[in-house]
């Protein structure tokens, strides 16, 4: 069984904050990580995707990647109560393109 | 474009009852995915379509069938539906790019298996 780990939180950060979101993946033979952000009761709802060592930015979300470590982190600087959702850390197999889900971080953004 | 469908959106069954959960898009991926999520276990696969004309099995497909009618359409159906089936179904669609694969999900089906 492939796994892909993630702390459940809830994570807690003050409005404006850095928020640092964690995975990591057993799957050596993984070649692309996403990450996905999921709103109560709604679906996930893609982020970010990195596929290359190092570190990718998009506005307010970087994301950073290290293969030799096996893991994948979300940065969300200037964070806004409304980033508060379950942030889901996703891997692909090394068999294909189906995708292994982390079991989601809680993020709670406080005013 | 309104990307990934699925009717519908809340069921009730009783055990033992069949239902088929229907999913389509219109963003011509070639690839499409059926997932349930249930509280403290994440997302997890239940069967795919890499292309039209062909499925595969993913990590819990035990008491599920599906059917990828055309490019568009993949659905999921329950035979006999167990209480273990209440979940939340998530059916998802592929974009290829080079190497890289992103899915992109559908609203989602809660289903309650009485």
């Amino acid at each position: 069984q492939k796994e892909v780990e993630q702390n459940s939180g809830p994570l807690s950060v003050p409005e404006g904050a850095i928020a640092s979101l964690n995975c990591t993946y057993s799957d050596r033979g993984s070649q692309s990580f996403f990450w996905y952000r999921q709103y109560s009761g709604k679906s996930p709802e893609l982020i970010m995707s990195i596929y290359s060592n190092g570190d990718k930015e998009d506005g307010r979300f970087t994301a950073q990647l290290n293969k030799a470590s096996q893991y994948v982190s979300l940065l969300i600087r200037d964070s806004q109560p409304s980033d508060s959702a379950t942030y889901l850390c996703a891997v692909n197999s090394n068999s294909g393109y189906a995708l292994n889900f982390g079991k989601g971080t809680s993020l709670l953004v406080t005013p | 474009n309104a990307g990934v469908t699925q009717t519908p959106k809340f069921q009730v069954l009783k055990t033992g009852q069949s239902m088929t959960l229907q999913c389509a898009q219109d963003m011509n991926h070639n690839s499409m995915y059926w997932y349930r999520q249930d509280p403290g276990m994440g997302l997890r696969l239940i069967y795919y379509s890499a292309s039209e004309g062909t499925t595969d099995k993913g990590e819990v497909p035990n008491g599920y069938n599906v059917s990828r009618l055309n490019k568009r359409e993949f659905s999921l159906r329950l035979e006999s539906a167990a209480p273990s089936q209440t979940s939340v179904y998530f059916c998802a669609s592929g974009l290829l790019a080079g190497v890289m694969e992103t899915q992109y999900f559908g609203p989602g089906t809660r289903l309650l298996v009485l």
